[in-house]
């Protein structure tokens, strides 16, 4: 069983749609993370959430919005895709917080 | 500004040899660093991690090497082998409360 599964694996779309992207742990751990990974390998936090709270929300613009509907889940969804939100988008989880994270296997996302 | 320098930026070693990593950070409540390997295709997968309490840690092949007054801490794996061929990032964070910051990877070659 995959301990954090994220869909979908490849997404591509044009500019200007929504879109989401699902991730699901099976771990049992409190917190969830989004990672964005851009061109040049890059990771960089964008969201943090524990037991469904918001706790960490680094500078990103608006039109992501992050949902939690329970602890094992957490949600991106993008509105309004740019060019530049093209990258690999990681989803974590981890039971003691920013520490032993693990890592999805990315979504990649290509906007086109 | 970048909290966690990494360097360097690719590395190739022969097979048997000894494979360096180094990284250095700024902020002084970090109380974590860990070691992530990713390949292609895959997210990143915790590899070991060292707390300041300690100078060194070793499993297996893989040995990291802290430095608190440098503010360095390194990662060597001996016996380089082709399945090492990844991606190396070092990562830091404090207490739980920041986020954990990644390096900017190194990508490691090891050839035969």
């Amino acid at each position: 069983d995959t301990a954090v599964s994220q869909t979908p694996k490849y997404l591509v779309t044009q500019m200007g749609n929504d879109k989401s992207i699902k991730c699901e742990q099976n771990l049992g751990h409190d917190t969830m993370y989004w990672y964005k990974q851009d061109s040049k390998k890059f990771l960089k936090i964008m969201f943090s959430y524990n037991n469904k709270e918001l706790i960490i929300n680094e500078t990103v613009p608006n039109r992501f919005s992050p949902k939690s509907p329970d602890k094992a889940h957490l949600n991106l969804h993008i509105n309004s895709l740019e060019l530049g939100d093209s990258a690999v988008y990681f989803c974590a989880s981890s039971s003691r917080r920013n520490e032993k994270l693990f890592f999805g296997s990315g979504t990649q996302l290509s906007v086109l | 500004q970048q909290q966690v320098k990494q360097s360097p930026q690719s590395l190739i070693v022969q097979k048997g040899g000894i494979s360096i990593i180094n990284c250095a950070y700024e902020n002084t409540a970090f109380d974590y660093f860990p070691w992530y390997q990713q390949f292609p295709g895959k997210g990143p997968a915790l590899l070991i991690a060292i707390r300041p309490d300690v100078s060194e840690k070793k499993e297996g092949r893989f040995t990291i090497s802290f430095n608190k007054s440098a503010k360095q801490f390194s990662l060597h794996i001996m016996d380089s082998q082709p399945g090492d061929s990844a991606t190396y990032f070092c990562a830091a964070s404090s207490s739980g409360n920041t986020p954990l910051v990644f390096g900017k990877g190194t990508r490691l070659s090891v050839i035969a």
